[in-house]
């Protein structure tokens, strides 16, 4: 059962644009909906994080847009450049007891010159 | 701190034959993860260990994986025998726990092609 699903799995952005990474959740019962960035080679570093009680969290670039009525949340990366390549997985969780955390397929970006 | 430490980084083996991934968590952390990444899965949690006790053993694929932590700063999991269909970037991440246990560190991972 895919408890998040992720689009796009692949994203081509010029330099300069808006990068859009969407995500679904089913459980309502997730309280903590992290981003985690991946480049070649390396494993995943969370990268933003938000909690259901706010709708928008930004830290520079990147803002996460979250929905709770519609169980939807997003990554936006703004002003987006070549170094923002990379995949991007959006996850949930629960806080208390056991915190699994469930991943989505993950979004390739790449961001061309 | 060095992060979370994986080896090998890279892993060659002919199908049948034992593999075994090793992990040294981050020094303090009180959970870790082994988790499993293909291009058509994605990242499946394998199992997750707290204060060195496996709590979450469901995502093991069967019994030809075994995953052991015998203390704080060391993990390893064992596939044996293992098969073609096993390769896959297996990557350990380790987290605070008790204070921020939503934010999870990762290694390096291991690439294991099984042939």
């Amino acid at each position: 059962q895919q408890q998040v699903k992720q689009s796009p799995q692949s994203l081509i952005v010029q330099k300069g644009g808006i990068s859009i990474i969407n995500c679904a959740y089913e459980n309502t019962a997730f309280d903590y909906f992290p981003w985690y960035q991946q480049f070649p080679g390396k494993g995943p570093a969370l990268l933003i994080a938000i909690r259901p009680d706010v709708s928008e969290k930004k830290e520079g670039r990147f803002t996460i847009s979250f929905n709770k009525s519609a169980k939807q949340f997003s990554l936006h990366i703004m002003d987006s450049q070549p170094g923002d390549s990379a995949t991007y997985f959006c996850a949930a969780s629960i806080i208390r007891g056991y915190q699994k955390v469930t991943f989505g397929i993950g979004t390739k970006l790449q961001v061309i010159p | 701190d060095a992060g979370v430490i994986q080896s090998p980084r890279h892993e060659v083996t002919e199908m049948g034959q034992e593999v075994t991934l090793r992990c040294k968590p981050i020094s303090g952390h009180n959970s870790l993860f082994w988790y499993r990444q293909t291009m058509m899965r994605g990242l499946e949690l394998l199992i997750y260990f707290n204060n060195n006790v496996p709590i979450d053993d469901s995502g093991m694929p069967e019994d030809r994986f075994s995953a052991k932590m015998p203390n704080a700063s060391f993990s390893t999991l064992k596939i044996q025998p293992s098969e073609p269909r096993d390769s896959a970037v297996y990557f350990c991440a380790s987290s605070p726990g008790d204070r921020e246990t939503e934010k999870l560190f990762f290694g390096s991972g291991t690439q294991l092609s099984v042939l």
